[in-house]
């Protein structure tokens, strides 16, 4: 079984329209996270959702919009695409277990803005 | 958050040890130490964490002097297939909350 799935794999969209990245975790984690990586690959924490709550919101841009119809899920929304957008984006959970804290990462979706 | 500091890149031949040092200044008491390895076209992967002295587990040792201002990663007898890129993080008690990667390391083994 997958930890934590997302799809698309791949996505090629053109500049304006929206399009949604979906993510589950399979691990029971309370904490999910969606990190940007782009073509320098700096990985940058985008949203962390923990129990449903925004607890980290880096500064991106409004058309991104984080989705969590429960604990197990972590949907990225991205209105009116631009060419910068395009990057791989990953989910990932986690769960704080005292010393314990490891995070798990997706297979990652590439974005492709044309 | 602790800021922390590594090389950009190492290259290392086949069946060499490899350490990876990470500089933490400014790093508070409750955060441990947590390095992740991304090889290409993957999420990053947690290799080990660890708060003072020594750690070891099947893929790597970390080592934490006493003023835990920075950490050594080490890759026993490294492998082609070692080849990727290792960030380190200074995670707090809150640690989850807190998984901010640097630029990371990317080591090159050489056949």
């Amino acid at each position: 079984d997958t930890a934590v799935s997302q799809t698309p794999k791949y996505l090629v969209t053109q500049m304006g329209n929206d399009k949604s990245i979906k993510c589950e975790q399979n691990l029971g984690h309370d904490t999910m996270y969606w990190y940007k990586q782009d073509s320098k690959k700096f990985l940058k924490i985008m949203f962390s959702y923990n129990n449903k709550e925004l607890i980290i919101n880096e500064t991106v841009p409004n058309r991104f919009s984080p989705k969590s119809p429960d604990k197990a899920h972590l949907n990225l929304h991205i209105n009116s695409l631009e060419l910068g957008d395009s990057a791989v984006y990953f989910c990932a959970s986690s769960q704080v277990r005292g010393r314990d804290t490891e995070a798990f990462f997706g297979q990652g979706t590439r974005l492709t803005v044309v | 958050l602790a800021k922390t500091t590594q090389p950009i890149s190492m290259d290392s031949y086949e069946g060499q040890e490899v350490n990876i040092t990470c500089s933490h200044n400014n790093i508070a008491t409750n955060d441990y130490i947590t390095w992740y390895q991304q090889f290409p076209s993957q999420g990053p992967r947690f290799i080990i964490q660890g708060y003072k002295t020594k750690v070891t587990n099947e893929v790597a040792s970390l080592f934490i002097p006493a003023d835990r201002k920075s950490s050594t990663l080490s890759l026993p007898r490294v492998s082609l297939s070692d080849t990727a890129v290792y960030y380190c993080l200074a995670l707090g008690s809150t640690g989850a909350n807190n998984l901010f990667f640097g630029t990371g390391t990317r080591l090159t083994v050489i056949p």
